[in-house]
């Protein structure tokens, strides 16, 4: 059962667009969500998180919505780059637990010039 | 001032050989984490250990997988008899604590490939 779904598979945006990319989740006891970004031949690297708390965080051209009645959570890429074209991962995972993440199945982006 | 670890990076086995991943976490970690990525897939938990302990095997299919934290060493994840389904990238990651770390840091993977 996946425990949190992610969309789109794939993303193409023009350079200096805005990349959105969406998760979804069930399990109301994650309490931490983590945006992780990978790119080819390299291993996730975190990127941005958010605690449901609050409804969104900002970090330079990253900024991520949480919803926490939807449950569904978003990742948003302001005036995208090439150099962001790279594949991203959102998780969930629960504080009073270890550390175990429950990742989506990933988004592709590509940011054409 | 090294991240984590892994070697070897790619590894090449054919059908019913041995695969041994190593992992050695960042400086400071004692908590180690094994995530397998299949092709197109997102990560899937395996495994958390401590030194000497497993934390956590829930991930780890029930047969010829096994892994280990050694008290000295680097924590190594141990496939026998490899199957072609066992193809993949192999992720370790270490946190400086369990609960309530939540930050978790990746090593650049072990990709497996079975002939």
């Amino acid at each position: 059962q996946q425990q949190v779904k992610q969309s789109p598979q794939s993303l193409i945006v023009q350079k200096g667009g805005i990349s959105i990319i969406n998760c979804a989740y069930e399990n109301t006891a994650f309490d931490y969500f983590p945006w992780y970004q990978q790119f080819p031949g390299k291993g996730p690297a975190l990127l941005i998180a958010i605690r449901p708390d609050v409804s969104e965080k900002k970090e330079g051209r990253f900024t991520i919505s949480f919803n926490k009645s939807a449950k569904q959570f978003s990742l948003h890429i302001m005036d995208s780059q090439p150099g962001d074209s790279a594949t991203y991962f959102c998780a969930a995972s629960m504080m009073g637990n270890f550390n175990k993440f429950y990742f989506g199945s990933g988004t592709k982006l590509n940011v054409k010039p | 001032n090294a991240g984590v670890m892994q070697n070897p990076r790619h590894l090449v086995r054919r059908r019913g050989q041995e695969a041994r991943l190593r992992c050695s976490p960042m400086k400071g970690h004692s908590h180690v984490y094994w995530y397998r990525q299949l092709p197109e897939e997102g990560l899937k938990f395996m495994v958390y250990l401590q030194k000497e302990n497993i934390i956590d095997e829930s991930g780890m299919p029930k047969e010829r997988f096994s892994a280990e934290f050694p008290k000295e060493g680097p924590s190594i994840l141990r496939i026998q008899q490899v199957v072609r389904g066992d193809s993949a990238a192999y992720f370790c990651a270490s946190s400086s604590q369990g609960a309530g770390a939540n930050v978790l840091t990746f090593g650049a993977g072990s990709r497996l490939t079975v002939l």
